[in-house]
Formats: C-alpha cells, sequence, structure tokens
C-alpha cells in the first residue's frame, strides 16, 4: 500500500491550545494537501502546499513540508470547539493519484 | 450550491445483489474518484476517470466497476455486493487528473449482509 499514515491517531486537547498533527508518507510527490472531515460528512479541502515550498499559511493553519524526511505537519493556532473533526493528508505524484493518510481524530474541548 | 450529489445517502443490501451508487456533479470537472472509506484503514481509491469516456483501477478495484458516459455522471457498481464492502462510499472531483483541490461528496453508507 502506498497510503500515508497521520500520527498521532487522535488528539485531546483544551480549546485555545494549540493542535499539531503530523504525515508521512512513501513516495515522491507533486504535492500535499491536508483535508477535514467532519463526523458523518464528506471531506473538505484545507490546504495545499507544493513539493517545492517548505511552509504555508492560511488563517489559523500553518502547514509544513519537508520532502528529504517524506513528511508535513499541520499546526491549528488557537483551536476551538468547532476544529473537533478528522484530518486527513494526501498526496499526489505522476504516478499515483491522490493517496490518502489514515487521518487524526481530533478533539477540541470546551 | 455547485458540488457533487451522492444517492443514496445510505442503503442495506443483501449479499449478491446488485448495487449503483450515483454520483453527479455540477462544476464541469474532468476528473473524478470513487473511494471507500473504513475504520483505520482511511480512505482507498477504487476507480477514477480522467475525462468523459475513460476510466482506470486505483488500489481495490476488485469486485466494483464505473463508468463515465458524460462529464456529469460517474456510478459505481458493485455487481454482486458481499459483507466486505460494506464501507462508505465517497464520490470526488478535480478540475484535471491528480491536481488541485478535490471535492467531495457526502458519502454513501452501504451495509451488506
Amino acid at each position: 500500500s502506498q497510503q500515508g499514515e497521520e500520527d498521532p491517531q487522535a488528539l485531546s486537547i483544551q480549546e485555545g491550545e494549540n493542535a499539531t498533527m503530523n504525515c508521512s508518507y512513501k513516495t515522491s510527490i507533486n504535492n500535499l494537501q491536508w483535508y477535514r472531515q467532519n463526523s458523518g460528512r464528506g471531506l473538505v479541502h484545507l490546504i495545499l502546499i507544493r513539493s517545492n515550498e517548505r511552509e504555508k499559511h492560511s488563517g489559523r493553519l500553518r502547514v509544513t513540508l519537508d520532502t528529504s524526511k517524506k513528511s508535513s505537519s499541520l499546526l491549528i493556532t488557537a483551536s476551538r470547539a468547532a476544529d473537533t473533526a478528522s484530518y486527513f493528508c494526501a498526496t499526489t505524484s505522476g504516478t499515483y493519484k491522490y493517496i490518502f493518510g489514515t487521518g487524526t481524530r481530533l478533539k477540541v474541548l470546551a | 450550491i455547485a458540488g457533487i450529489t451522492q444517492a443514496p445517502t445510505s442503503q442495506i443490501l443483501a449479499a449478491g445483489r446488485r448495487m449503483t451508487l450515483r454520483c453527479t456533479q455540477d462544476m464541469r470537472h474532468n476528473a473524478m474518484y470513487w473511494y471507500r472509506q473504513d475504520l483505520g484503514l482511511g480512505l482507498r481509491l477504487i476507480h477514477y476517470s480522467n475525462t468523459a469516456g475513460t476510466t482506470g483501477k486505483g488500489e481495490v478495484p476488485d469486485g466494483y466497476s464505473v463508468s463515465r458516459a458524460n462529464t456529469d455522471d460517474f456510478p459505481l457498481t458493485l455487481a454482486s455486493a458481499v459483507p466486505s464492502q460494506t464501507s462508505v462510499y465517497f464520490c470526488a472531483s478535480s478540475e484535471m487528473m491528480n491536481t488541485g483541490e478535490l471535492f467531495f461528496g457526502e458519502g454513501s453508507r452501504l451495509t451488506v449482509l
């Protein structure tokens, strides 16, 4: 399987704290994306980082990419109860279609 | 609201029956995908389509077939359902194959007894 892995599998934090999730992948990539999934819903795109970028910001989201380690991290700052969801990374490459990781379940306690 | 529509939302099916999950998009995207989501395994690609008239196999294609007669529709068929096909199925699309953002439907929850 070419699937990536997120770490940790589950994360529980207090509202206002920062949440960090990590993603490791196996192949060389064109880009890496992060998606959010609320319980029982479809996935929603959050942010895309290209293979030649090292860091990207969008609102309270910060994504880093280290292609030498084949890893990425997603930081959510000042978390809110509404951020409670599962978060997935997905990679694309010339050979493989969008390959998703196994996800991190984030719970933000009010 | 533009996006992807999947039907049915939920279905219970007897083993051996034929089932078609429907997917329609109104964004005129070229590429479409079917994923299944199972607990602990994330999303796995079943089949994909680069453009109308072409389809390809993903990671777990066995027991499934697709067609892409036009740009908007991408149905997934289980010819003879088995219990291991119990899962949540997501249809997705992107403007071009393997690039940019994926847009997802809300999923079809299928239980095969």
